[in-house]
């Protein structure tokens, strides 16, 4: 069975530029998150959603971040423009739901120069 | 205040022996614990969960959970140098329906 996936695996823009990331997850997880992670920090998480509901959007950046899930299956993490404290890990994670066992794609890491 | 806090090490451990991990957490309601391993530059992976109360084990992973004093363990036994890694504790919150990670501990298995 294939785990979550994420595209790209690296990613390096000009501070003002977009850029965006994508997540398809494990087949059958209804639960899809979308995580930060700095350096020598745990993920934190940025948007959380069931099928296609985001249902705790409370620490995304909403002026400059955006995200979609359409039709409950892949997802779609925007930065516009971004900033150069964004440069980060970009984390996606799936649940199948049962005890909110998560399970991470192997991330995109973003360089704002 | 962290809700999940953990000691960011090193923890420094001679290979064969026990490495014990800590952490705390602040929320009474959270209801399931995860430790993740991340080795550097890569992303976390699922080692062991637990929900109840007292020991569960998996190979040479032991979790401990103690609710009343809001405080989990992961041991490894026979520490192997692959071991190597930042371990994450997570706690989920069933009233915020949210998990959140400490920032983990840095275990290193020295040969």
């Amino acid at each position: 069975e294939a785990g979550v996936v994420q595209s790209p695996r690296y990613k390096i823009i000009e501070k003002k530029q977009p850029v965006a990331f994508w997540c398809n997850p494990i087949s059958g997880h209804n639960t899809l998150y979308w995580y930060r992670q700095n350096l020598g920090q745990g993920p934190e998480l940025l948007i959380r959603y069931e099928n296609e509901e985001a249902v705790d959007d409370s620490q995304l950046p909403k002026d400059r971040f955006s995200a979609e899930r359409l039709k409950g299956v892949d997802s779609t993490l925007k930065i516009q423009p971004a900033e150069l404290g964004d440069s980060a890990v970009y984390l996606c994670a799936s649940s199948p739901g049962e005890r909110n066992i998560q399970y991470f794609g192997a991330g995109t890491r973003l360089s704002v120069l | 205040q962290k809700e999940v806090e953990q000691n960011s090490g090193p923890l420094s451990v001679p290979e064969g022996a026990i490495a014990s991990l800590n952490c705390t957490y602040s929320d009474r309601g959270s209801q399931s614990f995860f430790w993740y391993r991340q080795y550097s530059g890569k992303s976390p992976e699922l080692i062991m969960f637990i929900y109840s109360n007292g020991d569960k084990e998996d190979g040479r992973f032991t979790a401990q959970l103690n609710k009343a004093s809001q405080y989990v363990s992961l041991l490894i036994r026979d520490s192997q140098p692959s071991d190597s890694a930042t371990y994450l504790c997570a706690a989920f919150s069933g009233g915020y329906q949210k998990v959140t990670f400490g920032t983990g501990t840095k275990l290193q298995v020295i040969p």
